[in-house]
């Protein structure tokens, strides 16, 4: 089956304690991408990768980190979490750049950070 | 940035065609619009998406105007599992970067 992968699904972890999220495709993607989500803000982007190596910030960048190693995977890496940083993220992916494929969402990952 | 303005919520009642509009005025010649929806918390649902013409599909109908300053998207036959929060979104001119806005909270009632 066709579909993005999150994990975990769940995470409650403490101030500055380093962690990443895994996001994994299986469609052969080269676009991936990062949201963040927060009442009455809406999905908020905050890195993308148009292919392997490739990597470019978002709207709100600061205090993630991301990797594009292999077309599949595109982790998200919060070095030093923060309880601003507390929200529920998703990683999408499509084939080619985002503007002319539809973009495939995971079913996200809720972080608290105390 | 190409943005785009929906309203905040809508009802539409069980079996009558929901209509969501949203306006995308600074939108460029060659951006696409997409229509997206999220039921609670889970990731966002591609419903359509067009450039030009108006566009059909086994989930919806999407309307652009010929100035393609805005647009509709109509679900036919709503039903209550279509209650749900609606994304208008154009990527921005010239990158790969994708503007959600807030949406619009679609309510079916019975």
């Amino acid at each position: 089956e066709a579909q993005v992968t999150q994990n975990p699904r769940y995470l409650i972890t403490v101030t500055g304690k380093k962690l990443t999220v895994t996001c994994s495709q299986n469609m052969n993607h080269e676009y991936m991408s990062w949201y963040r989500q927060d009442p009455g803000l809406g999905l908020r982007q905050i890195y993308y990768s148009m292919n392997v190596e490739v990597t470019d910030k978002g709207d709100v960048p600061e205090g993630y980190k991301v990797s594009r190693k292999e077309k599949r995977n595109f982790p998200l890496i919060l070095e030093s979490p923060s309880p601003n940083q507390t929200s529920l993220y998703f990683c999408a992916s499509s084939w080619g750049g985002a503007y002319n494929s539809p973009l495939h969402f995971g079913n996200g990952t809720r972080l608290t950070v105390t | 940035d190409a943005k785009t303005t929906q309203p905040t919520s809508m009802d539409c009642a069980e079996g009558r065609a929901a209509n969501l509009p949203c306006n995308h005025s600074t939108i460029s010649g060659n951006e696409y619009v997409y229509w997206y929806r999220q039921i609670h918390s889970q990731g966002p649902q591609y419903i359509i998406h067009g450039l030009k013409n108006n566009e059909t599909n086994e989930m919806a109908s999407l309307i652009i105007t010929e100035d393609r300053k805005s647009s509709t998207l109509i679900l036919p036959h709503a039903t209550l599992r279509d209650t749900a929060v609606y994304y208008c979104i154009v990527r921005v001119a010239n990158t790969d970067k994708l503007i959600f806005g807030t949406g619009t909270r679609l309510q079916v009632f019975p």
